[in-house]
């Protein structure tokens, strides 16, 4: 079975500043891991996914990720944060290729909070 | 055009009502899902369907049943609502199995008082 810890529930962060959302996985088997954003009261967005290659991802809205096998990590970032990037970030994985059970298990969310 | 629309955007119904949430795709999408989410945020698969097979069914009470009539649609219904139903619910959809493709609704925030 696989699992996502995301480590912090809220991040403050002053608009420009660079921002860190951590997250860690656990699974048995090859992943797969996206990072999908929730603005208040809207669906989920996809920011960004690994699926193989080369470990640093980038995204919309200039995030990016690095995916990091030997400590089963795959932290968001983004070098200067702006005040519309206020929401919900969710760090998901489900089974890479050759799996056969393919849902996606979400970590419980991070808030980032970009004040002015 | 809206890629996996659902209806209704919000349910606000009584105790022991049973109610449906419907969602259609028009990706040509295999594969369409039913996650649910929480008053904490949490994200969590009910259901998932591939080409009208039931795939995936996670620990559901049996007062949630969902359909599929065809690869486009997938419904949920759930008989005798209780108040800890209430929460948002997601439909998606993927092209085949595989996690990557995934497309979201905007939600239904069920709210069962």
């Amino acid at each position: 079975a696989q699992s996502v810890t995301q480590l912090d529930s809220q991040v403050p962060v002053f608009e420009e500043a660079p921002v860190e959302l951590r997250c860690n996985y656990s699974s048995s088997v090859s992943v797969y891991l996206f990072w999908y954003v929730q603005y208040p009261n809207q669906g989920l967005q996809l920011l960004l996914k690994y699926l193989s290659g080369s470990t640093l991802v980038k995204g919309i809205n200039g995030f990016e990720a690095e995916f990091n096998k030997s400590q089963t990590s795959f932290h968001l970032r983004k070098p200067s944060v702006h005040i519309s990037d206020t929401a919900e970030y969710f760090c998901a994985v489900s089974e890479g290729s050759g799996g056969s059970n393919y849902k996606l298990t979400f970590g419980k969310g991070t808030l980032l909070t970009v004040n002015p | 055009d809206t890629a996996v629309s659902q209806t209704p955007k919000y349910l606000v119904t009584q105790m022991g009502n049973d109610k449906s949430i419907k969602c259609e795709q028009n990706l040509g999408h295999d594969t369409m899902y039913w996650y649910k989410q929480d008053s904490k945020k949490f994200l969590k698969i009910m259901f998932s369907y591939n080409n009208k097979e039931l795939i995936i069914n996670e620990t559901v009470p049996n007062r949630f049943s969902p359909k599929s009539p065809d690869k486009a649609h997938l419904n949920l219904h759930i008989n005798s609502l209780e108040l800890g139903d209430s929460a948002v619910y997601f439909c998606a959809s993927s092209p085949g199995r595989e996690a990557y493709g995934y497309t979201f609704g905007s939600g239904t925030r069920l709210t069962v008082v």
